[in-house]
């Protein structure tokens, strides 16, 4: 049991609207990672908070935005969604920090098809 | 750039034998490395993981991998496979001064009866 939740599990959406996916961290966890994992594919990195401030960024658009908040909660927003969105969004927490090597915690992802 | 290859995208085995996955890596520095399978309709799960020292490293689950940087390499083995071993297995490489990890792509672990 890793402790990290999401919501919801599966979402629907239609091209050009916006979604929000939530995440809750492991307590004391001040780091989180959000990754897209398209179908057969490894998952790619989106963005990293740590002590909620962006931590890093990988090559997605300023369209993918996020928040993290004291209550070890976070945010993944999408605005304008297209068709290649859809994918299971992973987000993954540890207690962080830079140079960190701890060990990231995953849940269980958040299916979002985009139609 | 960082990168990870998984060369293997399906392997199957029968139940009791051993199993050898392949992950190689491209990291300029001295690389973290990472193996995390994923059952279908699940997260991601830690298997093992090597940052410094014995180039042997044991994780969950009867599995092993051994770090070779002449060959940057990072195989992940296990013995005796049993059915629930059954699932997606990816090798990962930390990139650096975030938490930031780089997947390969894979490999799916059939095992048969």
């Amino acid at each position: 049991e890793t402790g990290v939740t999401q919501s919801p599990t599966h979402l629907i959406k239609t091209r050009g609207q916006q979604v929000t996916l939530r995440c809750s961290s492991q307590s004391g966890h001040n780091t989180v990672s959000w990754y897209q994992q398209a179908l057969g594919q490894g998952p790619q990195f989106i963005f990293q908070y740590y002590r909620e401030e962006e931590n890093g960024r990988g090559n997605f658009p300023p369209r993918f935005s996020g928040l993290q908040f004291p209550n070890y909660s976070s945010e993944l927003n999408v605005n304008a969604l297209e068709l290649d969105d859809s994918a299971l969004y992973l987000c993954a927490s540890s207690l962080g920090g830079a140079l960190s090597t701890d060990t990231q915690y995953f849940g269980p992802g958040t299916r979002l098809t985009v139609l | 750039a960082q990168s990870v290859t998984q060369p293997d995208i399906h392997i199957t085995v029968s139940e009791g034998a051993s199993l050898e996955l392949r992950c190689n890596y491209s990291y300029g520095a001295t690389p973290y490395l990472f193996w995390y399978v994923q059952s279908p309709g699940q997260g991601l799960q830690l298997l093992l993981k090597y940052f410094s020292g014995d180039t042997l490293v044991q994780g969950i689950k009867g599995f092993e991998a051994e770090f070779k940087r002449s060959q940057s390499s990072f195989n992940l083995r296990k013995p005796s496979v049993h059915w629930s071993d059954a699932a997606e297995y990816f090798c990962a490489v930390g990139a650096g001064n975030t938490d930031k990890l780089i997947f390969g792509t894979g490999t799916r672990l059939q095992v048969f009866p």
